[in-house]
């Protein structure tokens, strides 16, 4: 059974102030880790998707990352709109379903 | 290009009721799946549906169901509603084995 586990649950930052979310995994075959970003009351919003290790993105203060085992996503000097909850997700086999971690809720104070 | 529309966006029912969301997919997309978000639990799969077939089931019991129309809407449908039903239900829209853009979702309430 496909497993994803985020940390830390939740994280509070200065802004300006950097940091990472994890995302670590357990698939068999991995077709595409997904990142979303999710405001309260609302539906997730697609930020990156990453299909094969040593893969890389990035989005104004937001770069993700993927090994074999994990993926990371790196807030560079974030400001109060970047607090949300983070949700990772994988594919993999031969469906689409998506399974989900549970989420980092991020805050960024001034 | 418009996005993922669900509708309603908020329901209050009672228990033993039943239920109907609707989900509008982005212009072009076939593929629908719908999820179910829950504090507890988080996003978890309910089903997807491709060409007015349902393509792949999660793990929830026979009283949730499931449809898609030929110009790609799809309905989900919930009996016998339960205090545990209650929940965000997220439809996410796609082309193919593309990326799954999500609606706002329909806030579902059960008393």
């Amino acid at each position: 059974e496909d497993q994803v586990t985020q940390s830390p649950e939740a994280l509070r930052l200065q802004e300006g102030e950097s940091s990472s979310l994890n995302c670590s995994y357990t698939v068999s075959g991995l077709r595409g880790l997904f990142w979303y970003r999710q405001d309260p009351g609302k539906g997730p919003e697609f930020l990156f998707t990453l299909y094969s290790a040593g893969e890389e993105k990035e989005k104004e203060r937001l770069k993700a990352t993927l090994t074999k085992k994990e993926s990371f996503l790196h807030i560079t000097a974030p400001k109060p709109e970047d607090s949300a909850t983070y949700l990772c997700a994988v594919q993999a086999g031969g469906g689409n379903k998506l399974t989900f971690g549970t989420g980092t809720q991020l805050k960024v104070e001034l | 290009k418009a996005g993922v529309t669900q509708t309603p966006r908020y329901l209050i029912k009672t228990r033993g009721q039943q239920v109907t969301l609707s989900c509008s997919p982005i212009s072009g997309h076939r593929s629908v799946s719908w999820y179910q978000q829950t504090p507890g639990q988080g996003l978890q799969f309910l089903f997807e549906y491709f060409s007015e077939t349902q393509r792949n089931k999660g793990n929830f019991p026979g009283r949730f169901s499931g449809r898609q129309f030929s110009n790609s809407r799809s309905e989900m449908n919930v009996s016998t509603l339960e205090l545990g039903d209650s929940a965000l239900y997220l439809c996410a829209s796609f082309a193919a084995q593309d990326t799954q853009y999500f609606g706002p979702g329909t806030r579902l309430t059960v008393l």
